[in-house]
């Protein structure tokens, strides 16, 4: 069975500040991963996906992840958040021809 | 394109009554799913389907039925609805199978069960 584990419940950051979120799954073949965001009162939207190549995958609003194989990871970073940045951000990973299995859920609070 | 349409946005229930959440979707996805969101829980998927008459059990299946008699429509069934189901449900749809591509999620149905 696949997993996903969200090390990070609630964040708080003030504005500027780096962010890295992490994510490590469990699944013994190959998989396809994502990080989604929900905005307060809203559905999710996805911010970015592995499938393969490059490891290290940019997505929207200057977000990126890191895929590790050999730490079954893959974090997601921003350089610099904003007061916008806020809301709560799913990890989610895919193995073969299964199901989403999402994370419990990062919250994250940007202080102005 | 209208996406995943969920209806209806809101929903209160006495416990015991039955209700269907509608999902539908108009770009010919084959993959379609329900999960529901609680706090501090993220997203456990309860039922999927693959494909036109073929549903499968997820995470958290117990309480809730399934069909999919076309491929734009998964309409999830309370029987007979519990405190315990009270929680927002999210209908997801995905293109291939097999290919690389990522879930579009409706805008989720919030439902209270009293």
């Amino acid at each position: 069975a696949q997993s996903v584990s969200q090390h990070n419940h609630h964040v708080i950051l003030s504005e500027a500040a780096s962010l890295e979120l992490g994510c490590n799954y469990s699944y013994g073949g190959t998989v396809n991963l994502f990080w989604y965001v929900q905005y307060p009162g809203q559905h999710l939207q996805l911010l970015l996906k592995y499938f393969s190549g490059d490891p290290l995958v940019k997505g929207i609003k200057g977000f990126e992840a890191e895929f590790i194989k050999s730490k079954f990871s893959f974090n997601l970073r921003k350089p610099s958040v904003q007061w916008s940045d806020t809301a709560e951000y799913f990890c989610a990973v895919r193995g073969g021809r299964r199901a989403l299995t999402f994370g419990s859920g990062t919250r994250l609070q940007v202080q102005p | 394109n209208a996406g995943v349409t969920q209806t209806p946005k809101f929903q209160v229930l006495k416990t015991g009554q039955s209700m269907t959440l509608q999902c539908a979707q108009d770009m010919n996805h084959e993959y379609m799913s329900w999960y529901r969101q609680d706090p501090g829980m993220g997203l456990r998927l309860i039922h999927y389907s693959v494909g036109a008459g073929i549903t499968d059990q997820g995470e958290v299946p117990n309480g809730y039925n399934v069909s999919r008699s076309t491929t734009e429509d998964f309409p999830l069934r309370l029987l007979s609805a519990a405190p315990s189901q009270t929680s927002v449900y999210f209908c997801a749809s995905r293109g291939s199978l097999g290919g690389n591509q990522p879930q579009h999620f409706g805008d989720g149905t919030r439902l209270s069960i009293l």
